[in-house]
């Protein structure tokens, strides 16, 4: 069946990098996607990447896929105290729907 | 601009009742999902639809309905059966075949009072 998981919480002093880890089980999964979501606010598309890809930069997102571990992480470089948020990992597979993580809460010191 | 529009942003329901939370797009996108969202935890898929007139139960459809009657349109309802309505409640739409993720509303806050 679909799983996607991700470690809970995670602490970084500002200016350093983030690293969130996610691990999914579908082999079948063709996009794999990260979105951040704000307090009370709806989740918003950070970056996706293909399986047929292993690595996707856009500005100070980095996107690490192990196609053979089925392990994704999303690195984000000189963090800011903006972006403290809720970070999910989601796969989609050809059927269409996507399974999202519990998501990982990012909390950005200053 | 296009985009996913939920309301109410707080939504207040009494033991017993019945409430429908509205879901509308403007994104010509066919497919329309309903998640639930609790503290700590994850989305939970209530239903989805990928065509006009026709919906799927997701993982956790006991005690809700909805209709998709316009492409734009998917409203959700809490039924009285529904045990423990309180929660963040989150739609989305995307393509069918769409690669670029889901865009999601910004949610309703229903709160059994």
């Amino acid at each position: 069946g679909e799983d996607v998981e991700q470690s809970l919480f995670l602490s970084v002093r500002e200016g350093d990098s983030s690293v969130i880890n996610c691990t999914y089980t579908d082999s079948s999964s063709t996009y794999l996607y990260w979105y951040k979501q704000e307090p009370g606010a709806g989740l918003q598309l950070l970056t996706y990447i293909f399986s047929n890809m292993d690595m996707k930069q856009d500005q100070r997102l980095t996107v690490l896929l192990n196609k053979k571990d089925k392990h994704l992480s999303l690195r984000i470089a000189d963090t800011q105290t903006g972006d403290s948020a809720i970070y999910f990992c989601a796969e989609r597979t050809n059927a269409g729907k996507s399974t999202f993580g519990d998501g990982t809460t990012l909390t950005v010191k200053p | 601009d296009g985009g996913i529009t939920q309301s109410p942003k707080y939504l207040f329901r009494k033991e017993g009742q019945n409430v429908t939370l509205s879901c509308e797009q403007n994104l010509n996108h066919d497919a329309m999902y309903w998640y639930r969202q609790d503290p700590g935890q994850g989305l939970r898929l209530i239903y989805y639809s990928q065509i006009v007139n026709d919906f799927q139960k997701g993982d956790i459809a006991e005690g809700y309905s909805v209709s998709r009657e316009k492409k734009e349109s998917f409203p959700l309802t809490v039924t009285s059966a529904q045990k423990n309505p309180t929660a963040f409640y989150l739609c989305a739409s995307s393509m069918i075949r769409e690669v670029y993720g889901y865009t999601f509303g910004s949610g309703t806050r229903l709160t059994v009072v």
